[in-house]
């Protein structure tokens, strides 16, 4: 079956520093999604992305917070200058159709200290 | 504003010993209920979309039912392999297709 690849699967990074969180998405699939989990809580919308351009955020996703399809087949979340608070397991998601199943990525697990 | 709750939070069972679990939401339109499996560590699992109420789908051991207020997930007879958290999410009347999440189940079965 077909998966969604995220790197890195553990990124730790000091406060106030810049992150990239890199996905591949399959490759026919047209509307993707990024969400977090922070521990023990609930899986969160953060943006939603179609067209090459954001389609929904979310209000977690401020300013700090970018993301990029670059070349057509990344698929990219910025974090611009991380708080403590950003620590959560970040997830890609990619779909065919607005309707269909969403693919889930394995996480990547960022801690800022 | 659409909400999704799960419950019950934790379910201990023997291997063999069926249970449903509960997916309740309050969306404007509903246009898809996800269910999920995520095992400790890793990315959500597709199981199933239902789409209308009474829909089932079944896959081995687990069947999802839809009403117009809330989802179960039968799990019959269950095997130790079959813990994992249980995820529900709701695609409401957004045009993005973004998915709500309850704070899922945790299923532990035990032999």
């Amino acid at each position: 079956e077909p998966e969604v690849t995220q790197t890195p699967s553990h990124q730790v990074t000091q406060m106030g520093q810049e992150v990239i969180l890199r996905c591949v998405p399959i490759s026919n699939h047209l509307y993707f999604y990024w969400y977090r989990q922070i521990l023990g809580q609930k899986v969160e919308f953060l943006v939603s992305f179609y067209n090459n351009e954001i389609s929904e955020k979310s209000e977690i996703f401020d300013d700090q917070f970018s993301v990029e399809r670059p070349d057509g087949s990344n698929f990219t979340l910025k974090i611009r200058s991380t708080k403590l608070e950003d620590s959560a397991m970040y997830f890609c998601a990619s779909a065919r159709d607005i309707s269909d199943r969403r693919f889930f990525g394995q996480g990547t697990r960022l801690t800022v200290v | 504003e659409d909400q999704v709750t799960q419950s019950p939070e934790a379910l201990r069972l023997q291997e063999g010993e069926s249970s449903s679990l509960n997916c309740s939401y309050t969306v404007s339109g509903l246009r898809g209920l996800f269910w999920y499996r995520q095992d400790p560590g890793k990315g959500p699992e597709f199981l199933f979309t239902l789409y209308s109420a009474g829909e089932e789908k079944e896959k081995e051991r687990l069947k999802a039912t839809l009403t117009k207020k809330e989802s179960f997930l039968h799990i019959t007879a269950p095997k130790p392999e079959d813990s994992a958290t249980y995820l529900c999410a709701v695609r409401g009347s957004s045009n993005t297709g973004k998915l709500i999440f309850g704070q899922g189940t945790t299923l532990q079965v035990k032999p």
